[in-house]
């Protein structure tokens, strides 16, 4: 079983719907971050979250420590939201330990 | 600045060569870390730098040979490097403390490693 569980892996919406995707996580952590990856291969950490929920724009990340469970939002979805979103709970101070990504594809 | 600055972008190295990738950063960030990434695959973790000492090493093969001269640059030394070597190399940097001091991670955009 994979340390971190990430679904769904793939993800095809309209422009405009609300997104979710989920992240479940075994291991003992002391945050958890979201992270964006474009094609062209760069990644950007959207969230790092150690408790309750953090919003940006129309992104939203929400972590439930206790059931070991996090979740990213978002909201009025844009083509250009398309990428791929990896769940990465920090063990201690310096490990990532990724999920296999979900590959969002925003339809106009 | 919130960069990470990766170089090259693409490499294409024979397996007889020796060539470096190189990271710079400019946050004040004491940790820095190389990740390998193949296609469609998460990031995988190979070296973590704290305060210029080398912290992990996730057993990887001595043809990667990392180095940390100064606070604000790491390489990645490459050498008899084999075709399945051939992937995304990723450095990344945040402030080596656990989480309760802001502890975001930054990533560069990458170095696209092709090896003939």
């Amino acid at each position: 079983k994979n340390e971190v569980e990430q679904s769904p892996q793939n993800l095809t919406a309209q422009e405009g719907e609300f997104i979710t995707i989920n992240c479940s996580y075994s291991v003992g952590i002391s945050a958890l971050h979201w992270l964006q990856q474009h094609p062209g291969g760069g990644i950007v950490s959207l969230f790092m979250l150690s408790s309750g929920k953090k919003k940006h724009g129309r992104l939203i990340a929400t972590i439930n420590i206790q059931e070991k469970h996090s979740s990213l939002h978002i909201t009025a979805s844009h083509p250009r939201d398309s990428a791929v979103y990896i769940c990465a709970p920090r063990e201690g101070a310096q490990k990532l330990v990724f999920g296999q990504g979900t590959r969002l594809t925003i339809n106009p | 600045d919130t960069e990470v600055t990766q170089t090259p972008k693409h490499l294409v190295m024979g397996m007889t060569n020796k060539k470096s990738l190189k990271c710079e950063q400019h946050m004040g960030h004491r940790a820095m870390y190389w990740y390998k990434q193949k296609a469609k695959k998460p990031p995988e973790l190979m070296f973590v730098y704290s305060y210029e000492k080398l912290s992990i090493n996730e057993s990887v093969p001595s043809r990667f040979s990392p180095e940390c001269p100064n606070s604000s640059l790491l390489n990645l030394h490459l050498h008899a490097l084999q075709p399945e070597d051939s992937a995304l190399y990723l450095c990344a940097s945040s402030h080596p403390a656990a989480v309760g001091s802001g502890n975001t991670i930054y990533f560069g955009e990458g170095s696209w490693l092709t090896v003939v």
